[in-house]
């Protein structure tokens, strides 16, 4: 099973850039990288996917090295409401007969 | 369109009673997964359904229960509850069963077992 490590808790201030880092040794070839974003009792939020390189959306971007044994998640000019638990995943979490593991995430809290 | 719906939203039960949690998928939608999440903790996988199927279980015990509808609705049900099955029930939805398919998720039942 593929197993990820991030850190357990950032502080940051509101306007700056965060990177929340991933490591995921094990990650199988054709395993995607996906975080969530979860605010106290709501379900987790689908941030962004990628599978290499880098990838961009509205509210992120992923940064996967050649290697993909490690992701970041970049999040930038950050807002007080960006406080939340960002999970990071191999795989979607769909697990469709595998057991695809959340791991406790991370806890990021924004300050004025 | 509507997201993943969940009822009831909060739910207060005795030790040894049973209850039964309802989730309504995105439109489209056939595939269901249900999670445990205690306090502090991430969701822990519990089931998954893809077209009425029991595609996936993870490390509950045989209380817990499942079934999707042929309308891709889902019910959880736990039997005999404990005061440790205290936790926010997830609902998620996705497009297929692949494991990359990006998951939707309700706002989950906030269960209390006294």
């Amino acid at each position: 099973l593929a197993k990820t490590t991030q850190p357990i808790s950032m502080d940051s201030y509101e306007g700056q850039e965060v990177n929340i880092t991933c490591s995921h040794n094990n990650i199988a070839t054709n395993d995607y990288i996906t975080w969530y974003q979860q605010f106290p009792s709501q379900g987790p939020r689908f941030i962004i996917q990628g599978y290499k390189t880098k990838v961009t959306n509205e509210v992120a971007s992923l940064f996967i090295p050649a290697d993909r044994k490690s992701s970041t998640l970049s999040l930038p000019r950050v807002s007080l409401s960006d406080t939340a638990v960002y999970y990071c995943l191999v795989g979607a979490g769909n697990t469709g007969g595998f057991k695809t593991i959340f791991g406790a995430g991370t806890r990021l809290f924004v300050k004025a | 369109d509507a997201g993943v719906t969940q009822s009831p939203t909060h739910l207060i039960k005795t030790r040894g009673q049973h209850v039964t949690l309802r989730c309504s998928p995105i439109s489209g939608h056939k595939s269901v997964s249900w999670y445990q999440q205690v306090l502090g903790q991430g969701p822990q996988f519990i089931f998954q359904y893809y077209e009425k199927e029991e595609r996936g279980r993870g490390n509950f015990p045989d209380r817990f229960s499942a079934r999707q509808f042929p309308n891709y609705s889902s019910e959880l049900n736990v039997n005999a509850l404990l005061l440790g099955d205290s936790a926010l029930y997830l609902c998620a939805s996705s497009l297929a069963r692949d494991r990359d398919s990006p998951l939707h998720f309700g706002n989950g039942t906030r269960l209390t077992v006294t």
